[in-house]
């Protein structure tokens, strides 16, 4: 059982390239999360999934989209990524039975030049 | 929306000392307020949560309290020890039946307990 897991660990980009973030988790959980993390500033939540084939926007979507094709799989793509994306990117799921435990996995560092 | 404000920013301490925490939030209809650990180079981990129908929740060396009518809520450390080192994030939502319920999460804190 390995939890959440992401792909790729680090990452460093050229401003305008497009990139993939891959979420996986085993735990046959509904919900899945992707926020970014900032220094000061927390995690702030980008989009969301409440289930297969269903997305949401959170917080800060601008400049991210994403797709739920398969329950254990969600997809945070930089079309044209800029400076300002610059961040960690965590991805989280959570049982709908259980309430509100997100279970987090270990980050994708990104870097845009 | 919801706001959540979290302090300090930084925290050291003796091990051994104690280490609290404070997070205030902004959205009365918020109910369910968890905190999350951080270790360096990983992803934040649940340690504790408490929803609005409870003051107080402790987990060994762990607690935390809730005051509704001010709305701030705290995570107390007893008996610090330097594996407790870390960045600490407390969070806050509404509707815990509702699935797209989001977290709102205050900007953390770094906990550095001295040997």
């Amino acid at each position: 059982n390995a939890g959440v897991t992401q792909t790729p660990k680090f990452r460093v980009l050229k401003t305008g390239q497009s990139m993939t973030l891959l979420c996986a988790q085993d735990m046959n959980h509904e919900y899945m999360y992707w926020y970014r993390q900032d220094p000061g500033m927390g995690l702030r939540l980008i989009h969301y999934s409440v289930g297969e084939g269903t997305t949401a926007k959170g917080e800060v979507p601008d400049g991210y989209n994403v797709s739920r094709l398969k329950k254990q799989n969600f997809l945070l793509g930089l079309e044209s990524a800029a400076p300002s994306q610059t961040s960690v990117y965590f991805c989280a799921s959570r049982d709908r039975g259980l309430a509100d435990t997100q279970y987090f996995g270990p980050g994708t560092r990104l870097t845009v030049l | 929306g919801e706001n959540v404000e979290q302090h300090p920013s930084t925290l050291s301490v003796q091990e051994g000392d104690s280490a609290v925490i404070k997070c205030t939030y902004s959205d009365s209809a918020s109910n369910y307020f968890p905190w999350y650990k951080q270790e360096l180079g990983k992803g934040p981990q649940l340690i504790i949560d408490i929803r609005s129908n409870v003051g107080e929740k402790k987990d060994q060396r762990i607690a935390v309290t809730l005051n509704k009518t001010a709305k701030h809520f705290s995570l107390h450390i007893t008996e610090t020890q330097p594996e407790d080192s870390a960045v600490y994030f407390c969070a806050a939502s509404r509707d815990l039946n509702n699935a797209g319920n989001m977290l709102t999460f205050g900007g953390g804190t770094r906990l550095m307990v001295k040997p």
